[in-house]
């Protein structure tokens, strides 16, 4: 079905750590995920993505890991700055007449100074 | 990629009012979406929109609303008879080509007292 979620609501961390936001989803089918950041007051920003012929992929600073054997998807980010806390939401699109993208809940990030 | 810009960035409305929210992507793109987001929770697909018609709608998507794009640029939203339950971020977005990232607006955040 339609389902992408999160298992943790909010996640801290130190400045300079690495970030590990996960996300299960449900919808086999599925063959494109995305990551998408929002700050406050903003919509959501695109960070990366990665279809399902992949299981990993890298950008600067962010890595997207996807295991399709359990369904599960996960966001790092290395060497946490302050400018990284926000809200992060996984997500996937699934067709149905048309491309929508599914979000899921959102994991708040806090970066420690 | 540049994002879209959405007007009114606030609107306060009475109950049973009408409101018209605007979007204005890139011109040449085609593939354009609404979503919301309650204050608090994730953001909801509403309605996808390519080529001059609705591609895909979701439930919340009922018949007090409706999208066009009158004069191939402007890209509306429009809510009839708005419900207090209507209160939310509403958000514009486009893909330059099918099961892309989206880019989103900034939103406009819709407030029915």
């Amino acid at each position: 079905g339609e389902s992408v979620g999160l298992h943790l609501p909010t996640l801290s961390v130190q400045e300079g750590d690495n970030s590990i936001i996960n996300c299960a989803y449900s919808n086999s089918a599925s063959d494109y995920f995305i990551w998408y950041k929002q700050e406050s007051g903003k919509g959501p920003q695109f960070i990366i993505d990665i279809r399902s012929n992949m299981d990993k992929r890298q950008g600067q600073r962010v890595t997207v890991l996807l295991n399709k054997t359990v369904k599960h998807l996960s966001l790092q980010i290395a060497a946490t700055q302050p400018g990284d806390s926000a809200v992060y939401f996984c997500a996937e699109n699934i067709y149905g007449g048309g491309f929508k993208t599914i979000f899921g809940a959102g994991t708040r990030l806090f970066v420690k100074a | 990629e540049p994002e879209v810009t959405q007007t009114p960035s606030h609107q306060v409305t009475q109950m049973g009012q009408e409101v018209i929210l605007r979007c204005v992507p890139i011109s040449n793109h085609l593939y354009f979406y609404w979503y919301r987001q309650i204050l608090g929770q994730k953001v909801e697909f509403l309605v996808s929109f390519y080529n001059n018609e609705i591609s895909e709608k979701s439930e919340i998507f009922d018949d007090q609303f409706s999208v066009e794009r009158p004069d191939g640029s402007n890209f509306t939203l429009k809510i009839r008879s708005t419900k207090l339950e209507d209160s939310a971020m509403y958000f514009c977005a486009r893909t330059a080509v099918m099961n892309t990232e989206a880019f989103f607006g900034q939103g406009t955040r819709l407030t029915v007292v």
